[in-house]
């Protein structure tokens, strides 16, 4: 178990520019969640993905977002033409199915700042 | 729509002392599971104790330990020889019963940081 892993732990962008974040869950988890932390807040939810199919979308993921989880291992989380309010902490978690006795790892989450 | 609240912004103790975070929430479901998660400064956010709401007796996972109220909804923390490495941020969690349907998301709390002092 080597644990969730994202990749950039940091990144700095223009507004405007395509950010594109990885996470790699924990090899035996089918689910897999992204949720947005922003200073002071808990986390939000903003999608799931169980094996490869996307299963829920928060609203607040707005069409400039998108993820996928090609073959139900790595997701890729999206963000085109980038606002200064994306400006957050991306944490990215998996689980396996079942709930109660499958509680959520985190990744050390990839912060994202907008200038 | 299910809310958690953690009223307590920020919390200090001694170290070796114990101290007690709460967390309400508000919900119509009967089952469901309660989390609470640890964020240090280094940011990975772990769990520390989690509770099925059927189960009547309290959680316990060696200094931490919970104090589950059904009926007011309240999901307090209790840690016990509070020690330096337990400043973080305390976040409480609600996640629905897992049936076919309900989302999988958890509904957090704005959190509660606490400082662990010499």
């Amino acid at each position: 178990d080597t644990g969730v892993s994202q990749d950039p732990r940091h990144k700095i962008t223009k507004r405007g520019q395509n950010v594109t974040f990885r996470c790699d869950p924990i090899s035996e988890h089918n689910r897999l969640y992204w949720y947005r932390q922003t200073l002071g807040q808990g986390p939000e939810f903003l999608t799931y993905f169980q094996n490869e199919a996307q299963l829920e979308k928060s609203r607040l993921l707005s069409d400039r977002f998108s993820a996928e989880r090609p073959k139900g291992s790595f997701s890729t989380l999206e963000i085109q033409r980038t606002e200064q309010g994306d400006s957050a902490m991306y944490l990215c978690a998996s689980s396996r199915s079942g709930g109660y006795n499958s509680p959520l790892h985190f990744g050390n989450g990839t912060r994202l700042t907008v200038t | 729509a299910q809310t958690v609240t953690q009223s307590q912004p920020e919390m200090s103790v001694q170290e070796a002392e114990t101290v007690t975070l709460s967390c309400t929430y508000d919900t119509s479901e009967n089952n469901y599971y309660l989390f609470w998660y640890k964020q240090p400064p280094s940011r990975q956010m772990i769990l520390v104790i989690r509770q099925e709401a059927y189960k009547q007796q309290n959680a316990t996972e060696n200094r931490f330990s919970v104090n589950f109220q059904k009926a007011a909804k309240s999901f307090s923390l209790k840690i016990s020889d509070s020690q330096l490495g337990d400043t973080a941020m305390y976040f409480c969690a609600f996640m629905k019963h897992e049936v076919a349907g309900n989302n999988r998301k958890l509904i957090w709390g704005l959190g509660t940081s606490l400082a662990v002092n010499p």
